[in-house]
């Protein structure tokens, strides 16, 4: 069964910094990843995606991810963070191909930014 | 992207009360949405997948009776949490999919603002 794990409740970088958050999966078939952001109460902002093209996945707002299949891993980088990247990061896999597949999410991590 | 709007953003009701609320899909159409709960600090837990024209599948543990989701047309689901109490106090999101491309799944969903249900 698919599932994504993210390690690390809560990065903390100085602004300007570099962001890595790490997220693994478990998947018997090639996945679709996607890492998506929430602001405080509201929902969710898709950040990017791999769907099985190019293994380098650039983002909105300076994000980009790389797949790497041998270490089973999509983390999410960004070369130099700002105070408004402060937010919640969830990463996650769709269960399948079809329109009706389901994405099921990692327990996040909640990324803060230091002056 | 494609737009999904969630309504009402919050609510506060009484214990015993019912409470609907509705996700719909504003410039595309979704044979399919998805219902989410996300309890504080944490991750969003998939509630039910919602079949327009036809029953919702829920997951394994949520309670169909308690969550009534009705999917009339192809822009409007809605969930209905039934005799509410406390404990089902929490933010939902509802998502769908775009297929307006050709009916190609391009993978991701697109979320609504989320609702947060208070019950007093």
């Amino acid at each position: 069964a698919q599932s994504v794990t993210q390690l690390g409740s809560h990065v903390s970088v100085s602004e300007g910094a570099l962001v890595l958050l790490r997220c693994n999966y478990s998947s018997s078939v090639p996945p679709y990843l996607f890492w998506y952001v929430q602001y405080p109460n509201q929902g969710l902002q898709l950040l990017l995606k791999y769907t099985s093209a190019a293994t380098l996945v650039k983002g909105i707002n300076g994000f980009e991810a790389e797949f790497k299949k041998s270490e089973t891993s999509f983390h999410l980088t960004k070369p130099s963070a700002h105070m408004s990247d402060a937010a919640e990061y969830f990463c996650a896999v769709s269960l399948g191909y079809s329109s009706a597949s389901k994405i099921i999410f990692g327990s996040g991590t909640r990324l803060s930014i230091r002056p | 992207g494609a737009v999904v709007s969630q309504h009402p953003s919050r609510v506060i009701c009484k214990s015993g009360t019912s409470v609907k609320i509705e996700c719909r899909s504003l410039d595309f159409q979704a044979t399919t949405m998805f219902w989410y709960r996300q309890f504080p600090k944490q991750s969003l837990m998939l509630m039910a997948t919602s079949n327009e024209g036809s029953k919702a599948t829920y997951e394994q543990g949520v309670e169909k009776d308690k969550f009534l989701i009705n999917h009339a047309s192809l822009t409007l689901s809605t969930l209905t949490v039934t005799s509410a109490h406390p404990e089902d106090s929490s933010f939902y999101i509802c998502s769908a999919r775009d297929l307006t491309s050709g009916g190609k799944n391009t993978g991701e969903l697109f979320f609504g603002e989320g609702s947060r249900l208070t019950v007093l």
